[in-house]
């Protein structure tokens, strides 16, 4: 069973950091390209950053909401994947998702979101 | 970037009539086009990929269609557990961008 963990959520003052982490298993990481998709209180899904699979030459991309201020990375050998939140703003206040690509079997593919991870940003 | 653009932002419907859901791009996505539907308290579930691919153990009531900036979720058949919020999203570009939500509610 294709399973996401997220941690590290937590209350963070305006300026500062957090290290987002999920752990992922019932699949062969490494082979899979992830996401970190975000959602504001009462408000809508942003997709945020993606990570390609291989470490070796691996492909990103940021939201511009984030770009500058968020680090995507992974370690395949841990199978984990990390969000490093770095100038963070009221507005980053939100429940933040770890997202497979699609993962397909039998011909029939689905993607696996954890259970989110809950950043608030507040003085 | 390119924009979804959702309609409409809320649709009511009775048990068992039909739901037309309608998602627009601002520019052409060809068919990378997604579906999720999120309930209160849960993380979004794929229903749809490739704008009209059922993903996995989504039952066939759910169907996408639609290619290039004009995209239409269809519930065949509404169910009391199809009571939720709809989102598209496109994969064509990036950055990837959700549309701001359908949500469906009963009548």
């Amino acid at each position: 069973e294709v399973q996401l963990v997220e941690s590290g959520g937590d209350l963070v003052q305006p300026g500062g950091s957090l290290r987002l982490s999920c752990a992922a298993s019932g699949f062969i990481f490494g082979n899979y390209n992830m996401n970190w998709v975000r959602q504001a209180p009462g408000k809508g899904l942003e997709w945020l950053s993606y990570i390609s699979g291989s470490t070796s030459s691996s492909a990103i991309y940021y939201a511009d909401s984030v770009k500058g201020r968020f680090t995507i990375s992974r370690d395949n050998a841990k199978n984990r994947l990390y969000l490093q939140m770095d100038s963070l703003r009221v507005e980053d206040t939100a429940v933040y998702y770890c997202v497979s690509a699609s993962i397909c079997s039998d011909g029939s593919c689905q993607t696996h979101w954890g259970q989110g991870a809950l950043v608030t940003v507040s003085s | 970037e390119i924009v979804m653009t959702q309609s409409p932002a809320t649709l009511s419907v009775s048990l068992g009539e039909r739901a037309t859901l309608s998602c627009r791009a601002s520019q052409s996505v060809s068919s990378a086009l997604a579906w999720y539907q999120q309930k209160p308290g849960q993380a979004p579930r794929l229903l749809i990929y490739g704008a009209s691919t059922r993903a996995t153990a989504i039952p066939a009531r759910f169907s996408g269609s639609g290619s290039g900036t004009e995209f239409t979720l269809t519930i065949s058949s509404l169910q009391s557990e199809d009571f939720a919020v709809y989102y598209c999203q496109q994969y064509s570009d990036w950055p990837r961008t959700f549309g701001q939500g359908t949500k469906v509610e009963i009548k």
